[in-house]
């Protein structure tokens, strides 16, 4: 069974700091990962896609990074924002997605 | 712009009533969809598969007499929570496939308390 793990589980940080999102998974045997944003009391924003074959990808201030061997992955937010703040949320796909807890993110002003 | 759309997006009622949550794809048909369940600080948690046509696929430990869903057209899949109680209380997100290489998309939400 599947089982995804995200630390730390809450992070406090001053603006403009790089930070590092972490994201672990038991089965390496998965189509894609997927890092997600979700705001407090609504749905999730796809953030960014990996696919198996890939090892990172990046959107404006944020990067993936996969390493699917190790079964890990991690999300680089580039000189965070107060709007960062969110809960980041960790998804792997095979059958189903399967999600980690989530980290919860607050940057301040 | 959403490419799901979920509905209502907050509930309050009694115990005892049957609550249902609609989610609808736009600008695509979705023969496929997804519902999960989030507790407060908690992971999403797949609850069933509903397919266009048939019935719908439960997780394990998930009550279908309690968990109703439908999925009648290839645009709307819903989800009705039958004679609710204070327990099933929670955060419910449904979700539509992509291919496998594009993002799998979410609604909004459907925050339901139960008095």
């Amino acid at each position: 069974k599947q089982e995804v793990t995200q630390i730390p589980a809450a992070l406090s940080v001053p603006e403009g700091e790089n930070l590092v999102l972490n994201c672990s998974f038991t089965d390496s045997a998965i189509y894609n990962l997927q890092w997600f944003r979700q705001d407090p009391g609504k749905g999730l924003t796809s953030l960014l896609l990996i696919q198996s074959s890939q090892r990172e990808q990046t959107s404006g201030r944020l990067n993936a990074s996969l390493d699917k061997s190790s079964g890990r992955s991690t999300l680089y937010i580039a000189a965070s924002q107060p709007g960062d703040s969110a809960t980041y949320l960790c998804a792997v796909r095979k059958n189903k997605l399967v999600f980690g807890a989530g980290t919860i993110l607050r940057v301040k002003s | 712009g959403a490419v799901v759309s979920q509905h209502p997006s907050w509930v309050i009622c009694k115990s005892g009533t049957s609550v249902k949550i609609e989610c609808r794809s736009l600008d695509f048909q979705a023969t496929t969809m997804f519902w999960y369940r989030q507790f407060p600080k908690q992971s999403l948690m797949l609850m069933a598969t509903s397919n266009e046509g048939s019935k719908a696929t439960y997780e394990q430990g998930v009550e279908k007499d309690k968990f109703l869903i439908n999925h009648a057209s290839l645009t709307l899949s819903t989800l009705t929570v039958t004679s609710a109680h204070p327990e099933d209380s929670s955060f419910y997100i449904c979700s539509a496939p992509a291919r496998s290489n594009q993002p799998q998309h979410f609604g909004d939400g459907t925050r339901l308390s139960i008095l």
